[in-house]
């Protein structure tokens, strides 16, 4: 199976900073990549899906980058509501495997 | 408006044997594939389950070693995971998840029901 090794497990951040996220596969998987974000009590929503397409509605401060094995998610300016967890998820073949996740805290 | 709405969940004693429910609305669930994704309490998620949107393809996480069934009716707007022989490790909030393609290549879970608990306990 793929494994997808997320960094940092954790941050603390200001309102208006700019936050980044890194996933690495164990292997390429090209652009199959989704990105997740998970509030407090409620089921994950995506953000971005091949890599870097943004979700219809999810807001223009999270893009997402990267091919092959190394994959970030970036907030460019941390808003009040970004407080979450976010998980990457490997697309490209069976079993689908999710990053252990990274929890945003606002400082 | 896509809606996923999860049902089954409940407790259950070690090596006893539950079945969990997705119904659907808002779409037509023939079109689309199906998954289940599992999260143990203050965990991260873990993906379990995959149907294809007629029922013909299911793949599972080695994890599960057999002891779970995905399937579909599709006439009924519903999807199922039948849960076997279950253990501690099992306990969990078990969410459908909706799966798009677009262009073959690119896939993703763009809609998630609100989950159901199981937990196994004697």
């Amino acid at each position: 199976a793929i494994q997808m090794t997320q960094s940092p497990s954790s941050l603390s951040a200001f309102v208006g900073d700019r936050v980044t996220i890194t996933c690495r596969a164990s292997q390429g998987i090209g652009n199959d990549l989704s990105w997740y974000q998970q509030r407090p009590g409620e089921a994950p929503k995506l953000l971005i899906y091949g890599a870097s397409t943004l979700q219809t509605g999810v807001p223009s401060r999270f893009s997402g980058s990267g091919s092959g094995t190394h994959f970030a998610l970036t907030i460019s300016s941390l808003q009040p509501e970004d407080l979450a967890t976010y998980y990457c998820l490997q697309d490209y073949n069976y079993p689908r495997t999710f990053g252990q996740g990274t929890k945003v805290e606002i400082k | 408006e896509v809606q996923l709405v999860e049902s089954g969940g409940g407790l259950v004693e070690p090596g006893g044997s539950l079945t969990l429910s997705c119904t659907a609305s808002g779409f037509t669930l023939s079109d689309f594939e199906m998954n289940w994704v599992r999260q143990a309490p203050g965990k991260g998620l873990e993906w379990v389950s995959f149907i294809s949107s007629n029922g013909d393809k299911r793949k599972y996480a080695d994890s599960l070693e057999g002891r779970f069934t995905i399937f579909r009716d599709n006439a009924k707007n519903s999807l199922y995971l039948q849960m076997n022989s279950l253990r501690a490790e099992d306990t969990a909030v078990y969410y459908c998840a909706r799966e798009t393609v677009e262009g073959l290549t690119v896939y993703y879970f763009d809609h998630w029901g609100q989950g159901t608990l199981v937990t196994v306990s004697a």
